[in-house]
């Protein structure tokens, strides 16, 4: 059955930074593309970043570029999203989810984590 | 980025009755769109995806239609367990857009 469990969301300061996890199973992790994807109070889905397979390639919104960075450790089964200088529009569930299969990333997701919250404020 | 504008924002139908869900793309994505059902404090779950096809599990009462930028997701006859919010997905141009969802709610 394949798994994905995130960890590592919380209450952080505007300006602060935080790291969440995303461990997998279930499924031949190091060959999929994988995904960042999050959802604001209240509102609609946002996809955030994408790392391919071996993480040799990653591509990020507009809107986290140069302040999120994904990176991978496929002996672990294990994606991670680092986030520096937080904002309080960064407040979201943020949902860690596979690619189904496309091999240039431009993907649907076909499965989920049950999401983490990260909320910045003061 | 391409644009996706879901209608209607909601749709108050019965149990057993047809619940059909536009999604319009501001530019063609030839047929590289998928949908999406979430429930309140759960993930999206992927229901249809390439326009038609149904994902892994996903009952025959969902369908998808559409090409270009005119897609429709029809469920044929509503079950409880259907009224959610629905998304679309576009894979054509990244980075891959949703729109804002239809909530489907009971009558």
């Amino acid at each position: 059955e394949v798994q994905l469990v995130e960890s590592g969301g919380g209450l952080v300061q505007p300006g602060g930074s935080l790291r969440v996890s995303c461990e997998a199973s279930g499924f031949t992790f190091s060959s999929y593309w994988m995904h960042w994807v999050r959802q604001a109070p209240g509102k609609g889905l946002v996809w955030v970043s994408r790392i391919n397979s071996d993480g040799s390639s990653t591509t990020y919104a507009d809107s986290v570029k140069g302040r999120f960075t994904i990176f991978r450790d496929n002996a672990k089964n294990t994606m991670y999203l680092q986030m520096n200088s937080l904002r309080a529009e960064d407040t979201a569930v943020y949902y860690c989810a596979r690619g189904r299969g496309s091999y240039y990333g431009n993907d649907y997701f076909d499965y989920w984590g049950q999401g983490i919250v990260v909320t910045v404020s003061s | 980025e391409i644009v996706l504008t879901q209608s209607p924002a909601t749709l108050s139908l019965s149990p057993g009755e047809r619940a059909t869900l536009s999604c319009r793309a501001s530019q063609s994505v030839s047929s590289y769109l998928a949908w999406y059902q979430q429930k309140p404090g759960q993930a999206p779950r992927l229901l249809i995806y390439e326009v038609s096809n149904r994902a892994t599990g996903i009952p025959a009462r969902f369908s998808g239609s559409g090409s270009g930028t005119d897609f429709t997701l029809t469920i044929s006859s509503l079950e409880p367990e259907d009224f959610a919010v629905y998304y679309c997905q576009q894979r054509s141009n990244w980075p891959g857009t949703f729109g804002q969802g239809t909530k489907v709610e009971i009558k």
